[in-house]
């Protein structure tokens, strides 16, 4: 089973739509979440933490359930600029070492 | 200030050459990371050094695959008789402090075995 799990996409959806993307982690010991964006053959970039209580950053709000082992990512008013690729990247060991990334999920953003 | 940055930016070698892949990391980061991202798929850990701490190995694909870290700062990643599967995007990441700090990316280097 893989340590972080996305859906793919890809997600096409309008200008000013809402969209939610889902991530799944297998190590419950995980301590640290983020959501990363990764343009068309660029690097990723940090998008935003994710922390216990859930954070909103202006049209992005991400949560964490520790629960049910994931994280989510909303993206409200969606822009052309969205179109990206969103990394879901789960701190896995309880050294912190190592992080583990997600495969990605495509979202277009459609004038 | 400056970002990571990583050399070459692209590196063509024929299948079976070594081929050396360089990373300056953010000025007073102490962790470094090397990823490696092939078409399409997720990064996938290699190597991690903290400080003077020994580093974190368990990623490497093969013992082809090495990777030194001088002084706490600049890392070169060796790839030794590379093989076609070996191309891919080798991302280089920096962050102040062990484990649960920000990476902050370089732009990656390029690689193509042929």
């Amino acid at each position: 089973r893989k340590e972080v799990e996305q859906d793919p996409g890809p997600f096409n959806v309008p200008e000013g739509a809402t969209v939610a993307f889902n991530c799944t982690y297998s190590n419950s010991a995980s301590q640290s979440f983020f959501w990363y964006r990764q343009d068309c053959r660029k690097e990723p970039k940090l998008l935003m933490s994710v922390y216990s209580s859930g954070n909103e950053d202006g049209r992005f709000t991400a949560q964490l359930n520790r629960a049910s082992q994931y994280i989510s990512l909303l993206i409200r008013d969606s822009k052309l600029s969205d179109s990206a690729t969103y990394l879901c990247v789960v701190n896995g060991r309880d050294t912190g070492n190592q992080f583990y990334f997600g495969t990605g999920t495509s979202l277009t953003v459609i004038p | 200030g400056a970002g990571v940055s990583q050399s070459p930016s692209n590196k063509v070698t024929e299948k079976g050459k070594d081929v050396e892949l360089r990373c300056d990391p953010i000025s007073g980061h102490t962790a470094l990371y090397w990823y490696r991202q092939s078409l399409g798929q997720g990064l996938e850990f290699l190597i991690y050094f903290q400080g003077n701490s020994a580093p974190d190995k368990s990623g490497l694909p093969s013992d082809r695959f090495s990777a030194e870290r001088t002084g706490g700062s600049v890392s070169t990643l060796t790839i030794q008789r590379t093989q076609q599967e070996d191309s891919a995007v080798y991302l280089c990441a920096s962050s102040r402090h062990r484990g649960q700090e920000t990476q902050y990316f370089g732009p990656g280097t390029r690689l193509l075995v042929l």
